[in-house]
């Protein structure tokens, strides 16, 4: 089976320009999970959803940020407009639920906003 | 709130030897789950272990195994026979039972040398 698969692998953008991330989670799997890594902050849940509805947002740090899941098989992460502070590593997760909690995580989008 | 303390920054170890990586969390809940996350320098975000806090067993995984101490809150990694590629960020994170939030510790660096 294919794991999580977040595109694109690297971003670099100028300050001020909408950047998308997308993430396509594991079949079958009906949670996913978007973070963000920074040295100054670590490992950060920003959203998750269940069964393609948005759970907790509480996570995203401003209005600038969104994440939809239109299908089972789809999600993104806009920023918009986007900012230097916003340069990190951005990853997906997903899990089946009654799967023993475990979260798989793609291998992350590595944004730098110049 | 819950925390999660990985107090080594750093660690080192010669190719074959043991070595024990510490965490330490900080909870009222009685029942949760405890990770062990490896991350390369691919970047990739592993599972190395899992532990249901209800289990006293402690979990093993070939070359892993975990140290439960419920009562210290404590859950340190034990690697023996360590490999180059054992070289990677390791992060101890929680879960309580019936939420999907993954709380990190800031990581411990594992350098295995030949």
């Amino acid at each position: 089976d294919a794991g999580v698969i977040q595109s694109p692998r690297h971003e670099v953008t100028e300050m001020g320009q909408e950047v998308t991330l997308r993430c396509k989670p594991i079949s079958g799997h009906n949670s996913l999970f978007w973070y963000r890594q920074t040295m100054m902050r670590g490992l950060e849940l920003l959203i998750y959803f269940n069964n393609n509805v948005p759970i907790d947002d509480s996570g995203m740090p401003e209005d600038r940020f969104s994440a939809k899941m239109p299908n089972a098989s789809f999600s993104t992460l806009k920023i918009q407009p986007s900012e230097p502070r916003d340069s990190a590593v951005y990853f997906c997760a997903s899990r089946r639920q009654g799967g023993k909690n475990i979260q798989y995580f793609g291998a992350g989008t590595r944004l730098s906003v110049l | 709130a819950q925390t999660v303390t990985q107090s080594q920054p750093e660690m080192s170890v010669q190719e074959a030897e043991t070595v024990t990586l510490s965490c330490t969390y900080d909870t009222s809940e009685n029942n949760y789950y405890l990770f062990w996350y490896k991350q390369p320098p691919s970047r990739q975000m592993i599972l190395v272990i899992r532990q249901e806090a209800y289990k006293q067993q402690n979990a093993t995984e070939n070359r892993f195994s975990v140290n439960f101490q419920k009562a210290a809150k404590s859950f340190s990694l034990k690697i023996s026979d360590s490999q180059l590629g054992d070289t990677a960020m390791y992060f101890c994170a929680f879960m309580k039972v019936n939420t999907d939030k993954l709380i990190f510790g800031t990581g411990t660096r594992l350098q295995v040398f030949p």
